[in-house]
């Protein structure tokens, strides 16, 4: 069965770097989504990308982020000066239609020290 | 705006045994999508079940099973003979439709004992 993709499985990174989360979604996939889940609560949405921009996006999703989709294949969210409060597990979520459910990545566990 | 609870921090069953997770929403949409997913050691995220809001019929894949009581605005999930590897946490979501911005509650640790 096809899978969404996600690397790297552990990234850390120091406080006010930049850092860039990759994920392949389902090839035949459309919609495309960031989720978070700090450790020990809730995951979180962070943004939708459908035909090559973004839909939707929640508060979290600030300046400081960006998502991209480069070369038709990777689906990328880029951080660009990290915080401490940014340490989270990263999901990246695709799907083939509008009413069909999330297909989830592993997910990334980003540490920012 | 949309929230889930989940009012169990942790479960435990015994192998083979059935166990409920429960889970309430507010919401003041009247069509939408409510969700279970797995999250396993591993990490992934796995959908388990889902039911559509305007289907009166509660879900079932195989050993799992939800009751919907929409008025309550209740989705609990039911996990019958339970095995070692349902041992995870179980997330409930919702989502106005049936995904773009779902809505996490805090999960539930269930354990499966031998």
């Amino acid at each position: 069965e096809p899978e969404v993709t996600q690397t790297p499985s552990h990234q850390v990174t120091q406080m006010g770097q930049e850092v860039i989360l990759r994920c392949v979604p389902i090839s035949n996939h459309l919609y495309f989504y960031w989720y978070r889940q700090i450790l020990g609560q809730k995951v979180e949405f962070l943004v939708s990308f459908y035909n090559n921009e973004i839909s939707e996006k929640s508060e979290i999703f600030d300046d400081q982020f960006s998502v991209e989709r480069p070369d038709g294949s990777n689906f990328t969210l880029k951080i660009r000066s990290t915080k401490l409060e940014d340490s989270a597990m990263y999901f990246c979520a695709s799907r083939n239609q509008r009413n069909s459910p999330l297909h989830f990545g592993n997910g990334t566990r980003l540490t920012v020290t | 705006a949309q929230t889930v609870t989940q009012s169990q921090p942790e479960m435990s069953v015994q192998e083979a045994e059935t166990v409920t997770l429960s889970c309430t929403y507010d919401t003041s949409e009247s069509n939408y999508y409510l969700f279970w997913y797995k999250q396993p050691p591993s990490r992934q995220m796995i959908l388990v079940i889902r039911q559509e809001a305007y289907k009166q019929q509660n879900a079932t894949e195989n050993r799992f099973s939800v009751n919907f009581q929409k008025a309550a605005k209740s989705f609990s999930l039911k996990i019958s003979d339970s095995q070692l590897g349902d041992t995870a946490m179980y997330f409930c979501a919702f989502g106005v439709d049936a995904g773009n911005m779902l809505t996490f509650g805090g999960g539930t640790r269930l354990m499966v004992k031998p």
